[in-house]
C-alpha cells in the first residue's frame, strides 16, 4: 500500500521568507512523487514531480522539492514566499514498478497544507 | 486550450434524487479519474479509467457509478445521492492509463461542488 503524510495542517510564512511544506511518503518499492497547488475555486495544478536521479527538482513559479530516499520525504521549497503563493499543497505518491516509467494506476494524495504567506 | 471540463459546477439537490456530473477532456488523454475532496482527508479517488471501456474501483467508490463509452469523456452517476455525498468533486486526465506512463501529472477540472440535504 502507498500512503502520504503531510504532517502541518497549515504553515505561515512572512513575505521573502524562504518557505518549507513537508511531506513524507510510504511504498514497497521506489516513488514517483508530485507537489500540487490548489488556489481557491479552482482545481488542482501540477507543479513538480520526482521520478529518478537529481534528489532537487525544480518546478513551476520558483518552487522546487528536495526527495530524501533515507528519510522518506519530499519537502517542498522557495527561497523567497510571496503572498501569490497563498494556496493549499498536494503531496502526492505514486509506486514505481522499475525504470520504465511503469508504476501503480493510483495516485494517493496527502490531506493538504495550507499555506499562508504574510505581507 | 487543453483542459478538463467540469459541469455543473455547483449543485444543491435532494436526497434519492438521480445526478450526473459531467466530465470532458480535450488533450486526447486515456487515463481519466473521479477524487472527492473533504476537510481535513485530503483527496481520494472514486472511480479511474484507462481507456475507453476500462474502469475500476478507487479508494471509495460506494455509492457511485462511472462510464467510459468514449475517450474524451467520463461521467460520474450518482444514482441514490445521499447527504453523506456532499462534496467537492474533481476530474482528472493524464496521457496514459498504463502503467508505464505512471510518471506522467494529471490534470484537474475546476470541480464540482454537490450539496446533498
Amino acid at each position: 500500500a502507498q500512503s502520504v503524510a503531510q504532517p502541518e495542517d497549515q504553515v505561515n510564512v512572512a513575505e521573502g521568507n524562504p518557505l518549507t511544506v513537508k511531506c513524507t511518503y510510504s511504498v514497497s518499492g521506489n516513488p514517483y512523487l508530485f507537489w500540487y497547488v490548489q488556489y481557491p475555486n479552482r482545481g488542482l495544478q501540477f507543479l513538480l514531480k520526482y521520478i529518478t536521479g537529481d534528489n532537487l527538482v525544480k518546478g513551476s513559479y520558483g518552487f522546487e522539492a528536495e526527495f530524501n530516499k533515507s528519510q522518506t520525504s519530499f519537502h517542498l521549497k522557495k527561497p523567497s514566499a510571496l503572498v501569490s503563493d497563498s494556496a493549499l499543497y498536494f503531496c502526492a505518491v505514486r509506486e514505481s514498478w522499475g525504470d520504465s516509467g511503469a508504476g501503480s494506476y493510483q495516485l494517493t494524495f496527502g490531506k493538504g497544507t495550507k499555506l499562508s504567506v504574510i505581507p | 486550450e487543453a483542459q478538463v471540463t467540469q459541469n455543473p459546477r455547483y449543485l444543491i439537490t435532494v436526497t434519492g434524487k438521480k445526478l450526473t456530473v459531467t466530465c470532458s477532456q480535450n488533450m486526447n488523454h486515456e487515463y481519466m479519474s473521479w477524487y472527492r475532496q473533504d476537510p481535513g482527508l485530503g483527496l481520494r479517488q472514486i472511480y479511474y479509467s484507462m481507456n475507453v471501456e476500462v474502469t475500476d474501483k478507487g479508494d471509495v467508490p460506494e455509492g457511485y457509478k462511472v462510464s467510459r463509452k468514449e475517450k474524451r469523456n467520463f461521467p460520474l452517476i450518482l444514482e441514490s445521492p445521499s447527504p453523506n455525498q456532499t462534496s467537492l468533486y474533481f476530474c482528472a486526465s493524464s496521457l496514459s492509463g498504463q502503467a508505464s506512463y505512471s510518471n506522467q501529472p494529471q490534470h484537474f477540472g475546476d470541480g464540482t461542488r454537490l450539496s446533498i440535504l
